[in-house]
């Protein structure tokens, strides 16, 4: 079965840095483009990236572009979000997602139960 | 990016049927998927394309869209429905992806 495992998340300060994983097994992770979604406290789900199967490209929600990115490792089946420049407002538990659609992005199916990220001085 | 339109909380009697909607302009050329997220839970895909359910998903949930309006229909509604609902798809230039606010459900 599909499993998504987020590690990486913990307490950092303002213009700080972070670099979240996700281990993915139970699927072909080389063949499913790969989502990171967001929810911070009490509110509702913010997408923030995607990333292609093959890991060539790259979209980003306006709120992330320039101080997040999005890669992938395919070796080790695992997703990755460096996080720089963080901000309070970044504060929220970070899920990655599988995309339903094989070899293309479409929307996310399966996810992981998310790793905490906590922006504070 | 456009904006996905939910209605913030709706409430239903048990057993009875709920329509949750989701409004936006992308919505007229990409199909919404509908996610259930319980309390301290991860979100759940439980609609997706044109009306799909993935397996595991009972029956009595299902999709429709009509111009800019896509909409999740509970038939039959149980307690464990209770959760919020958030509808999501890819913008109009299809390189970013927008949710909904996302609609809390009372199982009354």
């Amino acid at each position: 079965q599909v499993q998504l495992v987020e590690s990486g998340g913990g307490v950092v300060q303002p213009g700080g840095s972070l670099r979240l994983s996700c281990a993915a097994s139970g699927f072909l992770f080389n063949s499913y483009a790969m989502h990171w979604v967001r929810q911070a406290p009490g509110k509702g789900l913010e997408w923030v990236a995607v990333i292609s199967y093959d890991g060539n490209s790259q979209n980003y929600a306006d709120s992330v572009k320039g101080r997040f990115t999005i890669s992938r490792d395919k070796s080790e089946n695992t997703l990755f979000l460096q996080m720089n420049n963080l901000r309070v407002d970044d504060t929220a538990v970070y899920y990655c997602a599988k995309d339903i659609r094989f070899l293309e992005w479409l929307h996310p199916d399966y996810w992981g139960q998310g790793t905490l990220v906590a922006v504070s001085s | 990016s456009s904006e996905l339109t939910q209605d913030p909380a709706v409430s239903v009697a048990l057993r009875q049927t709920v329509r949750i909607t989701c409004q936006g302009e992308s919505l007229r050329q990409n199909f919404a998927a509908w996610f259930q997220q319980r309390p301290g839970q991860a979100p759940k895909l439980v609609i997706y394309g044109k009306n799909n359910r993935p397996s595991g998903i009972p029956d009595r949930f299902s999709g429709s869209r009509s111009g800019n309006t896509a909409s999740l229909t509970i038939i039959g509604v149980q307690a464990e429905d209770e959760a919020d609902y958030y509808c999501n798809s890819r913008d109009s230039s299809g390189n970013q992806w927008v949710f909904g606010g996302g609609t809390k459900l009372t199982v009354l």
